[in-house]
């Protein structure tokens, strides 16, 4: 049973580029959460996505854009990168937004860096 | 707004020792108080969570203990051994939406 995968692993990419990251949850979770993790802090809640639809919204700006798709796959779309971009991005699945489980499985991460 | 905050940020003991990490949350509303474990250069692994509606759950030398009224939740690891050591986050959620993290303790355990 694969757990939560990410790719790709390593991105780098310039100021002013669009880049886009993808997640595939563990077998059986329909609901994925989207995480910012700069170095040396907790990650930050970015987005939600359950039944393709974006449920919930951390404080990012809207270059900061998602998808999930009918198999529960989720990308994580960052336009206009900044600088200040350059993090581990982090999605995590959990078995059912509404569900008896609250538990969320965190990927691997993407870590990108802006120069 | 929604805010955890953990301490301490970095706690040193010697193996076989006990360790305490502790998270006071301001949303009354939240339910569930996962922690993570998150070794350098890997994610973040849940070890342990506790819902509003339970005071403490163990699981073998980890432990987590819940006061709604104060709004702290507390970490608790015994017999510490140098495999402990890793960044621990709490985290606050309500009803399985998005985690408020807490900016983590460094835990280093000596031989």
């Amino acid at each position: 049973d694969a757990g939560v995968t990410q790719s790709p692993t390593h991105l780098i990419k310039t100021r002013g580029q669009q880049v886009t990251l993808r997640c595939s949850p563990k077998s059986g979770h329909d609901t994925v959460s989207w995480y910012q993790q700069a170095l040396g802090q907790g990650p930050q809640f970015i987005f939600q996505y359950y039944e393709e639809e974006e449920r919930q919204r951390g404080n990012f700006p809207d270059r900061f854009s998602g998808h999930q798709f009918p198999n529960y796959s989720s990308e994580l779309n960052v336009n206009a990168l900044l600088l200040g971009d350059s993090a581990l991005y982090l999605c995590a699945s959990s078995p059912g937004a509404g569900g008896a489980s609250y538990e969320q499985y965190f990927g691997p991460g993407t870590r990108l860096t802006v120069t | 707004g929604e805010n955890v905050e953990q301490h301490p940020s970095t706690l040193s003991v010697q193996e076989g020792d006990s360790a305490v990490i502790k998270c006071t949350y301001s949303d009354s509303a939240s339910n569930y108080f996962p922690w993570y474990k998150q070794e350098l250069g890997k994610r973040p692994q849940l070890i342990i969570d506790i819902r509003s509606n339970v005071g403490e759950k163990k699981d073998q030398r980890i432990a987590v203990t819940l006061n709604k009224t104060a709004k702290h939740f507390s970490l608790h690891i015994t017999e510490t051994q140098p495999e402990d050591s890793a960044v621990y986050f709490c985290a606050a959620s309500m009803a399985g939406g998005k985690l408020i993290f807490g900016q983590g303790t460094e835990l280093s355990v000596k031989p």
